[in-house]
């Protein structure tokens, strides 16, 4: 069966400092990748997503995301974090070209300190 | 409408009621899906929807569960007899189900059973 695992809970860091978080999934086939972020009162929204080629996904807001097939990962960097970066991001992954499987990390709760 | 959109925001209810949700898709969106938030265990994926059929429903916790969607646009999802542990956020989300595969997140329902 899938799985996503997100590795940190919850993340506090000051603004401009260097943001990863990790994402690992389990699934034997080909996949698609996801990152979704949540702001506070807000939907959640996309971030950037994976279908093929590049393995280096960029996303809005100076989001990046890197596919790894080998560690099945897809890490969420962002080089320079802002105070209104301050939400909860959500790894998700589902099949390649299925839209009904499609499972979610448990979140990583992410706090920017002005 | 312009987004997803969920009723009532929020609900209170007493133990041993029933209660019902609704999701709004995006007009057009063939896919609906419905999933449950609580606090520290991410989003559980609860039912798929392609238009009114629900070939997956293998994510409904229990048999007080259910849900139906008519006219390949409104979903309703059902509790019945909610106990304590359902509490949490409900939230739908649609999808054109053609090859981006994104999700339209709604606000989202917060049940709350006393």
């Amino acid at each position: 069966a899938q799985s996503v695992s997100q590795h940190n809970h919850h993340v506090i860091l000051s603004e401009a400092a260097s943001l990863e978080l990790g994402c690992n999934y389990s699934y034997g086939g080909t996949v698609n990748l996801f990152w979704y972020v949540q702001y506070p009162g807000q939907h959640l929204q996309l971030l950037l997503k994976y279908f093929s080629g590049d393995p280096l996904v960029k996303g809005i807001k100076g989001f990046e995301a890197e596919f790894i097939k080998s560690k099945f990962s897809f890490n969420l960097r962002k080089p320079s974090v802002q105070w209104s970066d301050t939400a909860e991001y959500f790894c998700a992954v589902s099949p390649m070209n299925r839209d009904d499987k499609i499972i979610f990390g448990k979140g990583t709760r992410l706090h920017i300190l002005p | 409408g312009a987004g997803v959109s969920q009723s009532p925001s929020n609900k209170v209810t007493e133990k041993g009621k029933d209660v019902e949700l609704r999701c709004d898709p995006i007009s057009g969106h063939t896919a609906l899906y419905w999933y449950r938030q609580s606090l520290g265990q991410g989003l559980e994926f609860l039912i798929y929807f392609q238009g009114n059929s629900a070939p997956d429903k293998s994510g409904l916790p229990s048999d007080r569960f259910s849900a139906e969607r008519t006219g390949g646009s409104v979903s309703t999802l059902t509790i019945q007899r909610t106990q304590q542990e359902d509490s949490a956020v409900y939230l739908c989300a649609s999808s054109s189900g053609v090859l981006t595969y994104e999700q339209y997140f709604g606000p989202g329902t917060r049940l709350t059973v006393t």
